[in-house]
């Protein structure tokens, strides 16, 4: 089946801070799909995304389905944005079936 | 925020008892999922339904059971809970439109003793 991978696995940051969350995967996809999982639990869709740039607010993405990779940035970073980061996309071409990769673990710090 | 609410939030139970988790949503979706969320594991797709009484298995099935009889309800049981069943159940919705995008509902944490 598909394969995802996320990087880096862990990222620190000081407040302010920009940073770039890599997502490859090793299949043509027809979405994408960006989640941010907060120190509470609580999974937040971010972004749906195919191909081309989104943005919302402070973060944005940017997929390149041709080459196989989605970029998740986020700028200005706020200790609200701590928590893990984790793209999405379909297995064995059903859009309703999701892989997910295994995240990135974002701290932010004061 | 999507309007998906998940019950109970938290539930220990034994090993062998059934149990049953609630998802309700108020958004009128199609299409309805349960993903289990272990350490080491990420996010799995256990069953999906793409309609009233219309159900699919995801990646992780076995020992799980799933029913809806309306659009704003599904249900996820364990017929007879196992230790290794204790995780994080998470409920999902995603619309008509053939994209996919999921809105995730809370989380029910389930411990089996």
């Amino acid at each position: 089946g598909i394969q995802v991978e996320q990087s880096p696995p862990d990222l620190i940051l000081q407040e302010g801070a920009n940073s770039t969350l890599r997502c490859n995967f090793s299949d043509s996809v027809n979405n994408l799909q960006w989640f941010h999982q907060n120190p509470w639990g609580q999974l937040i869709n971010l972004f749906y995304i195919p191909s081309g740039t989104k943005q919302n607010g402070r973060l944005s993405a940017t997929t390149v389905a041709t080459e196989r990779y989605s970029l998740l940035y986020i700028s200005s970073s706020q200790t609200t944005d701590s928590g893990v980061y984790f793209c999405a996309v379909p297995r064995g071409g059903s859009n309703y079936k999701l892989t997910f990769g295994k995240g990135t673990l974002l701290t932010v710090n004061p | 925020d999507a309007g998906i609410t998940q019950s109970p939030r938290h539930k220990v139970t034994e090993t062998g008892t059934p149990v049953t988790l609630r998802c309700h949503q108020t958004e009128n979706h199609r299409y309805m999922y349960w993903y289990r969320q272990d350490p080491g594991h990420g996010l799995r797709l256990i069953h999906y339904s793409y309609g009233v009484k219309d159900t699919d298995k995801g990646e992780v099935s076995d020992g799980y059971s799933v029913s809806r009889s309306k659009t704003e309800d599904f249900l996820l049981t364990l017929e007879s809970a196992t230790s290794s069943q204790t995780s994080v159940y998470f409920c999902a919705i995603s619309d008509s439109r053939n994209t996919g995008e999921l809105f995730f509902g809370e989380g029910s944490r389930l411990t089996v003793l």
